[in-house]
């Protein structure tokens, strides 16, 4: 069964400091996605993953993927905040044993950036 | 390009009563899916399209059905409503399974008391 677990579910950090969320999964597969979701709104995309050793930067945010240790992180660098809101990661891919496509979500990392 | 568009934005129902959520999207996708956010558990997939006339279910399907006549539309029916069905429905489009970087509506709000 594909799983996909974030943590740190809640982030509350200081402006200018770095964090690192991560998003492990469960199963075979090489592509993972990033999104961003400010309360109240609707979710949008920030990074898609595709191969072992992808690494996507934008501003003060990096995504890499690591498909041998299942691992995607999403690293922070000298956060300010405009970067608060819910980050989500999620791993699409066919069930083998029903053929069924199956995109599953991480229950989200919430960050709050303080001033 | 106005995107994916969502239909209404707020609802609410009573118990066993049915009701239609619109989806649209300009962009020529053919992946369309439906998903629904619940409180501490992210979203979860409904179901999905890859193209006019074919649908899945995803992880979540009972109690709604959905069909795909035209490229552009995917609606979701809630057949008879439950108060467990009480969420926020996103629908979302993307290219294909391929490269399946979605571009989600703004979202229904739907209550059923």
């Amino acid at each position: 069964e594909l799983k996909v677990e974030q943590n740190p579910l809640f982030l509350s950090m200081q402006e200018g400091k770095n964090y690192t969320i991560y998003c492990n999964y469960s199963t075979t597969s090489d592509r993972l996605y990033w999104y961003r979701q400010d309360p109240g709104k609707s979710l949008e995309s920030l990074f898609v993953l595709l191969s072992n050793g992808a690494v996507k930067q934008e501003g003060r945010l990096m995504a890499s993927l690591d498909t041998k240790a299942r691992l995607s992180t999403l690293h922070i660098t000298a956060a300010v905040h405009d970067l608060s809101a819910t980050y989500f990661c999620a791993v699409d891919g066919l069930a083998w044993v029903s053929g069924t496509y199956k995109y599953i979500f991480g229950t989200g990392t919430r960050l709050k950036v303080l001033a | 390009n106005a995107g994916v568009t969502q239909t209404p934005k707020f609802q609410v129902l009573k118990t066993g009563q049915s009701m239609t959520l619109q989806c649209a999207q300009d962009m020529n996708h053919e992946y369309m899916s439906w998903y629904r956010q619940d409180p501490g558990m992210g979203l979860r997939l409904i179901h999905y399209s890859v193209g006019a006339g074919i649908t899945d279910q995803g992880e979540v399907p009972n109690g709604y059905n959905v069909s795909r006549s035209t490229t552009e539309d995917f609606p979701l029916r809630l057949l008879s409503a439950a108060p467990s069905q009480t969420s926020v429905y996103f629908c979302a489009s993307s290219m294909g399974l391929v490269y399946n970087e979605q571009f989600f509506g703004p979202g229904t709000r739907l209550t059923v008391l």
